[in-house]
């Protein structure tokens, strides 16, 4: 079974900075197609997509979300911090027998 | 538009069983997997497993086999969710999600979530 590494554990930066997070998968992923997705989550609300296949921006995110890397090291990146932005971020590996999130990254917004 | 909605919070007794709801409108259930993911306090989104709604067929956590089952009938749109067992660790919100099928098998829509808390 993959475990996914999240890093940092928090990150607490101004509204305009950029917000580099890291999801460290045990061992590659499965398949070429890099099965890896970003979700955002926030207090009381159900997780929201926002990147799949490592690199994909799911429909209606803006484009200051970006996703980047393959087999064990993967990035997203907030490029300009908005207030709404705060909140757990989770990389999730998929498919095609297992879905495993990584522990989350809380971003707080100064 | 699609929408999972989820049956009310529970209380459970530990040893107790607990069976969770997930109404699904907007999409035709038999045609998405449906995956049940929790989370317990102060702690991050835990995979439980998944039901193909048109087979029956599921896949299981490791760690929740043999206390998870997880059902649907297509006649009312739903799917179920029943835990037993249960332990005060169990005390989480449960969300149902469908999954986007396709290549990618990422989750894009979420249930409200349901509360269940295991207390005596």
């Amino acid at each position: 079974e993959i475990v996914l590494t999240q890093s940092p554990g928090t990150l607490s930066l101004f509204p305009g900075e950029r917000a580099i997070l890291s999801c460290r998968a045990s061992q590659g992923l499965t398949s070429s197609l890099n099965f890896l997705a970003w979700y955002h989550h926030k207090p009381g609300q159900a997780p929201r997509l926002l990147i799949y296949g490592a690199s994909s921006r799911a429909p209606g995110i803006p484009d200051r979300f970006s996703g980047s890397g393959s087999g064990t090291d993967f990035t997203l990146t907030i490029s300009r911090l908005e207030a709404e932005d705060f909140g757990v971020y989770y990389c999730q590996e998929y498919g095609p027998s297992s879905w495993t999130f990584g522990q989350g990254t809380k971003v707080e917004i100064k | 538009q699609v929408q999972l909605v989820q049956s009310g919070a529970e209380v459970k007794k530990p040893g107790a069983s607990v069976k969770v709801s997930c109404k699904a409108s907007g999409y035709t259930l038999t045609a998405y997997y449906m995956h049940w993911v929790r989370q317990a306090p102060g702690q991050g989104l835990e995979w439980m497993g998944r039901i193909n709604p048109n087979t029956g067929g599921t896949t299981y956590a490791q760690k929740f086999q043999g206390r998870v089952t997880m059902t649907r009938d297509t006649s009312i749109s739903t799917a179920y969710m029943e835990l037993s067992g249960l332990r005060s660790d169990d005390t989480a919100v449960y969300h149902c999600v469908r999954e986007s099928g396709g290549i990618h098998d990422y989750f894009d829509y979420w249930g409200q979530g349901t509360q269940v808390t295991v207390s005596s």
